[in-house]
C-alpha cells in the first residue's frame, strides 16, 4: 500500500535557525497538508495546499512558515527563525480528492528546537 | 469555529472488556467524521470514517462508530479489546471550509491502555 513518507524522523536545531521538513505524498494525491502535535496536546492544522498554492492556513502558520512543492513529488515545510515553541511532531498528509477520500498521514518528523 | 471534544483523556481496561470512547463536535453543517489511531512510535492511521448513509460504520480491527446527528456525536466502540489496542485514539471532523480544503479538526485524543 502506498505511503506518505517524511524525512528526517528527528531534527534538532538551534533557536533562530531555519529548518526544512520533507514529505513525499502518495503519488496520485492532489491535496497536501501539514499538521503538528506539540507533546501532550492535540493535532493542529497548519496548512493545506492544492494546485501549487496554499488553500488554507491556520493562525499558527505565520510568516516564518512556508510550503513548497518544488518538483512534483516532494512537499516541504520550511520554518525560518525557529523558536523554542516550534518544537513538536510535524505530520504531512495527503488525500486523493476532497470528496470521499480520507487523509493519509506520514510517520512525522520530530522537531526539537534548543 | 468548529471544535471536537473527546471526553476521556486516559482509559484503562482489561483485555476482553468493552470499549466506548466519546466524541462530540460543534459544527452544525454537513460534516465528515473520522477516527484515527496512533500506536506508540507510529503515524496516525485511519480506523474508520463516516461520510453519509448508514450511521453505524465499521472499521478495521473490530472497531465501529455510530453517528448520532441529534447529539453531534460519533462514539467509537469495540466489544472486546485486546492488549494490542493500546494506543492513542483521535476523533476528527472535516467540513467544507471557506478555503475548500476540507482540513481536519482533531480532538485532543484519548490514550487507551489495555492491561493483559
Amino acid at each position: 500500500e502506498p505511503e506518505v513518507t517524511q524525512t528526517p524522523s528527528h531534527q534538532v536545531t538551534q533557536m533562530g535557525q531555519e529548518v526544512i521538513l520533507r514529505c513525499v505524498p502518495i503519488s496520485n494525491h492532489l491535496y497536501f497538508y501539514w499538521y503538528r502535535q506539540i507533546l501532550g496536546q492535540k493535532v493542529e492544522f497548519l496548512v493545506s495546499f492544492y494546485n501549487n498554492e496554499i488553500s488554507e492556513k491556520s493562525e499558527i502558520f505565520d510568516d516564518r512558515f512556508s510550503v513548497e512543492r518544488p518538483d512534483g513529488s516532494n512537499f516541504t515545510l520550511k520554518i525560518r527563525s525557529t523558536k523554542l515553541e516550534d518544537s513538536a511532531m510535524y505530520f504531512c498528509a495527503s488525500r486523493l480528492n476532497q470528496q470521499n477520500s480520507p487523509l493519509h498521514f506520514g510517520n512525522g518528523t520530530r522537531l526539537t528546537v534548543t | 469555529a468548529q471544535s471536537v471534544s473527546q471526553h476521556n483523556h486516559h482509559v484503562i481496561l482489561s483485555e476482553a472488556a468493552s470499549l466506548e470512547l466519546g466524541c462530540n463536535y460543534s459544527y452544525g453543517g454537513t460534516v465528515n467524521l473520522f477516527w484515527y489511531v496512533q500506536y506508540p512510535g507510529q503515524h496516525l492511521q485511519l480506523l474508520l470514517k463516516y461520510f453519509s448513509g448508514d450511521p453505524l460504520v465499521k472499521g478495521i480491527k473490530g472497531f465501529e462508530a455510530e453517528f448520532i446527528k441529534s447529539k453531534f456525536s460519533f462514539n467509537l466502540r469495540k466489544p472486546s479489546v485486546q492488549w494490542s489496542d493500546t494506543a492513542e485514539y483521535f476523533c476528527a471532523v472535516s467540513h467544507l471550509s471557506s478555503g475548500s480544503a476540507r482540513q481536519l479538526t482533531f480532538g485532543s485524543g484519548t490514550q487507551l491502555t489495555v492491561l493483559p
